[in-house]
Parts: structure tokens; sequence; C-alpha cells
């Protein structure tokens, strides 16, 4: 069964600091994994997608990371702000699927 | 923009009733999903439109039922709502499907179930 782990569960960090969140997956065959954020009572909003044949990924303060041998993501975000507070999903697609797989998602809160 | 619209936003209903969501998108996409967003798990596709004229099962299709009504309409239909299907409920869509194409959500409808 496709699976997509997210750690932490939950993050908590002071502004201006740096974090980075994890993601896991087993889909397989892979097409590709994109990272949305979803601030508390919106919709999700997405950040970045990474293809098979990309590594790094920046849009602004984040960069999205992918390892497609081990099967893993990550999103680090820098100098982070109050509004950085959201949960972060990473979603992958399987090639040749119809099926997306959602992570659970990581809660960040940022306070000052 | 509005892009993709949702309504109502909030809903309390009874056990048996039934209602309808609804949801409409102004970007001209083809596709068209509902999800269901429960704490702790992973957003869970409900059925989905992938064109004007078709509509498909998700990953919990139990107990909805969907209506692609345009291209830009796409709505949501518990005949007999039951507690389980208190949730918060996303319409999103997409110009190509979602296994390529980006995703754009609405801002949800929650609903309780009594």
């Amino acid at each position: 069964k496709n699976q997509v782990e997210q750690s932490p569960q939950s993050l908590i960090i002071l502004e201006g600091k740096n974090c980075t969140l994890q993601c896991n997956y087993t889909v397989s065959p892979f097409s590709n994994l994109r990272w949305y954020k979803q601030d508390t009572g919106r919709g999700p909003v997405s950040l970045t997608i990474m293809t098979f044949s990309e590594n790094t990924k920046s849009n602004g303060r984040y960069t999205a990371t992918l390892d497609a041998d081990t099967k893993q993501s990550s999103l680090h975000i820098t100098a982070s702000q109050l509004s950085d507070s959201a949960s972060y999903i990473c979603v992958v697609s399987g090639a040749g699927s119809y099926q997306l797989t959602f992570g659970k998602g990581t809660k960040l809160s940022v306070i000052p | 923009n509005a892009g993709v619209t949702q309504t109502p936003k909030f809903q309390v209903l009874k056990t048996g009733q039934s209602m309808t969501l609804q949801c409409a998108q102004d970007m001209n996409h083809n596709s068209m999903y509902w999800y269901r967003q429960d704490p702790g798990m992973g957003l869970r596709l409900i059925y989905y439109s992938a064109s004007e004229g078709t509509t498909d099962k998700g990953e919990v299709p139990n107990g909805y039922n969907v209506s692609r009504l345009n291209k830009r309409e796409f709505s949501l239909r518990l005949e007999s709502a039951a507690p389980s299907q208190t949730s918060v409920y996303f319409c999103a869509s997409s110009e190509v499907p979602h296994q390529a194409g980006e995703l754009f959500f609405g801002e949800g409808s929650r609903l309780t179930v009594l």
C-alpha cells in the first residue's frame, strides 16, 4: 500500500530560526511530489513540485529537496516568520496512477 | 480572483438528514474533486470529475453522490447523513489531472452530524 509519512508531527520554533520538515514515501513507481501549505481554517496551497529528475527547488524562503533513491523529501524553511505557522502537507503522485497519496502533515508553530 | 468557492462554510445536520455541498471554480479547469479531511488523517478523495460529463469514485465514496453540473460546478450530496461523515470537506480543481497538475482548493465546508 502506498504511504506517505511526515515528521515531525508538530514543531514549535522561534521566529527567525530555520527548520526542516521531512517526508518519506513508499509510492512506486514515482511521478512527482508536492508540498502544500495549509493555514488554519483554509484550504491547502501548493508551495512547490518535485519531479524525479529534480534534487532541489526553492520558492522564496522555502527550499524542497528530493532523494528519489531513498524516497525522501524535505522542506527547509529559512528565517521563519509568524506567517509560516501552518500545516505542511506532502503529497506524492505515482506514475500511471490517478491516485494521490497525502501525508498527515506537520503542524508548524512559529512563536515570537 | 475567487478561485474555488464552496458553500456553505459551516453546517450542522441531524443523523438521517440530507444536504448538498456546492462548489464552483472560475479558472476554467477541467478536473474537479471532493476531499474530506479528518483529524490525524491525510486528505482523502471522495469523488472526482476528470472532465465535464464524467464522475468517478475515489477512495471513500460510500454515503456520497456527486453531480458535475457544468464545467464550473461540482456538487457533493449526502443523502442520509451519519456521524461518521462529520468532517471538513474540500473542493478542489486542476487544469490537468491532479497527478500532474497543481490542485487549487476551496476554503472548506465544516460539517457536523449529530
